[in-house]
């Protein structure tokens, strides 16, 4: 089955500056990368999402970019702001919409 | 986008009672829903796929007669963890996915049971 890994698995980041986080997965057949953040005992939240035909992605701070051929991705959050923190999560799918996901990487943005 | 609920948030139960958790997909009819299970500060681990009116697909190491899943409708799906146990003890999340061309899973907020 998928395998996917994810680093960090804490960040603390300056207010303002970058954050970046990556996974890699195991499967070649996942051709769908969402990324989601969760709020201490809250639902997670889809915060962009990326598909196997597509390089990158972004939406206004957020970006994501896809290595089909090293099986890695990664979350940029550009100028992060202290409603950053969080946990985040990525996920891989192979199109059953079954997911797995990473670790998860909690977030910290100091202000 | 598409909302999904989950009743009840929080429930305490005796050792040894059983406990339903509903999730409803309100404005979307879903084709499949999941169940995760989530240990504080960890991941969301999948434990069981309901698809609507079929047997739902455990999870290896899940248990499928102590963690009853029904898919009655494409709008409900309930989890019953019976005769449940302070080991059972967690934060469990449903989520909905409408099927078709649709990428995304939309979660519910969560239900956390605790066993004393």
């Amino acid at each position: 089955g998928e395998n996917v890994e994810q680093h960090p698995s804490t960040l603390s980041v300056q207010e303002g500056d970058s954050a970046v986080i990556k996974c890699t997965y195991s499967d070649s057949a996942s051709n769908y990368f969402p990324w989601y953040k969760q709020e201490l005992g809250k639902r997670p939240q889809l915060i962009i999402d990326i598909r196997s035909n597509v390089g990158e992605k972004k939406d206004q701070r957020i970006a994501v970019t896809l290595n089909k051929t090293a099986k890695h991705f990664s979350l940029h959050i550009t100028e992060t702001q202290p409603e950053d923190s969080a946990v985040y999560f990525c996920a891989a799918s192979s199109g059953n919409e079954k997911l797995t996901f990473g670790t998860g990487t909690r977030l910290t943005i100091i202000p | 986008g598409a909302v999904v609920s989950q009743h009840p948030s929080r429930v305490i139960c005796k050792s040894g009672t059983s406990v339903k958790i509903e999730c409803r997909s309100l404005d979307f009819q879903a084709t499949t829903m999941f169940w995760y299970r989530q240990f504080p500060k960890k991941s969301l681990m999948l434990m069981a796929t309901s698809n609507e009116g079929s047997k739902a697909t455990y999870e290896q190491g899940v248990e499928k007669d102590k963690f009853l899943i029904n898919h009655a409708s494409l709008t409900l799906s309930t989890l019953t963890v019976t005769s449940a146990h302070p080991e059972d003890s967690s934060f469990y999340i449903c989520s909905a996915w409408e099927g078709g061309g649709a990428d995304t899973q939309y979660f519910g907020p969560g239900t956390r049971l605790t066993v004393l």
